[in-house]
């Protein structure tokens, strides 16, 4: 499989602050991530699909001025919560996607916000 | 949006024992994934299945692609302790190969 990692693994911020996350590809370029968010006991909500070079492609009911995504190179993309209210804290967790004919998704580790 | 119907939703058993869960869907499917997710981790690939009729085993884990595509079944042989967790299906209908439907999760909690 694809190595993935997530930074920070948690954070703790205050309301109205920005928090940035990020997502790299350690094993391969991936042209396309995916950021996802995960309440308790709940699947994995996809939010948007981040391409390199070019802009997100969020999902319905997602705010791209709130969810700033930043896809700059074939091993990075962030995340950024802007304004985080408590309503925000949740799991957010990036995938890479392995095409070449194998859709498969390999995840990050998650990060665990918690807005207070 | 669309989601997979998972079952069962949880299954408390004794280590040993074997496991079964299934996905299905109302439209066709061209890829089957399985994943298992730890608590305050993410999701972990299991197996992937790319053709209706295919079995395919990791371990003590097997798993097939239904033969009308709308399906796919995980089983777990001789369970043991850890494998303890939520296993998710996934999968990439025909109309879209980007985006992956989800199922809502199977909790196994098994009993040493």
């Amino acid at each position: 499989g694809a190595v993935v990692s997530q930074h920070p693994s948690r954070v703790i911020c205050k309301s109205g602050t920005s928090v940035k996350i990020e997502c790299r590809s350690l094993d391969f370029q991936a042209t396309t991530m995916f950021w996802y968010r995960q309440f308790p006991k709940q699947s994995l909500m996809l939010m948007a699909t981040s391409n390199e070079g070019s802009k997100a492609t969020y999902e319905q009911g997602v705010e791209k001025d709130k969810f700033l995504i930043n896809h700059a190179s074939l091993t990075l993309s962030t995340l950024t919560v802007t304004s985080a209210h408590p309503e925000d804290s949740s799991f957010y967790i990036c995938s890479v996607l392995r095409g070449g004919g194998r859709n498969e998704q390999f995840f990050g580790p998650g990060t665990r916000l918690t807005v207070l | 949006g669309q989601q997979l119907n998972q079952s069962p939703q949880s299954m408390f058993i004794q280590e040993g024992e074997d496991v079964s869960m299934n996905c299905t869907s109302s439209s066709i499917f061209n890829t089957w994934l399985w994943y298992k997710q730890d608590p305050g981790e993410g999701p972990v690939l299991l197996i992937a299945l790319y053709k209706a009729g295919e079995l395919t085993s990791n371990g003590r884990l097997t798993a097939q692609f239904g033969i009308t595509r709308k399906d796919s079944f995980l089983n777990i042989s001789a369970s043991i302790p850890s494998d303890v967790g939520i296993y998710f299906c996934a999968g990439f209908n025909a109309g879209n190969n980007r985006k992956l439907i989800w199922g809502l999760g199977t909790s196994l909690a098994v009993n040493p």
